[in-house]
């Protein structure tokens, strides 16, 4: 596609239930990056996938949380037994490249805006 | 962990005149790139400047990077009301993603 696309744009949930976030890059970037930004703040960044594998999942939260990538293309974030500080704003972005050593520029989507009631 | 610090946290100038927003980190980059948010969007990426570059233009704004001091300054000469969003740095320190600031929110009042 010609840019970053996220879905859900928007996601209310209930406490305790769980919610998958989808995120379908540009065709072609290897790399792909979730990040999360809650209101007013910096993005803290989660998960990162080369291709099908994540070298650095550091940044998920909680084991509550786990993202896969199909087909070095679309990323699924799942999130279990969702709670109220899960509450943010989920970013996706994708990279033509991204070596050991030296990150490329991001594309961002939109975001997935997840609110926990 | 959050490697870029913007500062200041807020700004807020007439139209027309220039912005300056810092960034400071802590460890050794390859590269320092900027973005800019708009209210409730993603990012989009404004520049990249790499750890040999000291100075770095595009359009209206004007990036410099200084690694003896582990800082870097974005300037947006003749600011404009469209310019009013958040702005991140962000660093490349290799084996690692881009990690961002908490960003500078810049207000330009026409």
């Amino acid at each position: 596609g010609a840019g970053v696309s996220q879905s859900p744009s928007n996601k209310v949930t209930e406490k305790g239930k769980d919610v998958e976030l989808r995120c379908d890059p540009i065709s072609g970037h290897t790399a792909l990056y979730w990040y999360r930004q809650s209101l007013g703040q910096g993005l803290e960044f989660l998960i990162y996938f080369q291709g099908n594998s994540a070298p650095d999942k550091s940044g998920l939260p909680s084991d509550r949380f786990s993202a896969e990538r199909t087909g070095g293309s679309v990323s699924t974030l799942t999130i279990q037994r969702t709670q109220q500080e899960d509450s943010a704003v989920y970013l996706c972005a994708s990279s033509l490249f991204s070596t050991t050593s030296v990150t490329g520029e991001l594309f961002f989507g939109e975001g997935s805006r997840l609110t926990v009631l | 962990s959050q490697q870029g610090e913007e500062d200041p946290q807020a700004l807020s100038i007439q139209e027309g005149e220039n912005a300056t927003m810092n960034c400071s980190y802590k460890t050794s980059i390859n590269n320092l790139q900027w973005y800019r948010q708009n209210s409730g969007r993603g990012l989009v990426h404004l520049i990249l400047i790499r750890s040999n570059e000291r100075e770095k233009h595009s359009g209206r704004l004007r990036v410099t990077l200084d690694t003896s001091k582990k800082s870097s300054s974005l300037l947006i000469t003749a600011s404009r009301a469209a310019d009013t969003a958040s702005y991140f740095c962000a660093t490349d320190s290799g084996n690692t993603p881009l990690v961002f600031g908490k960003g500078t929110r810049l207000s330009v009042i026409a």
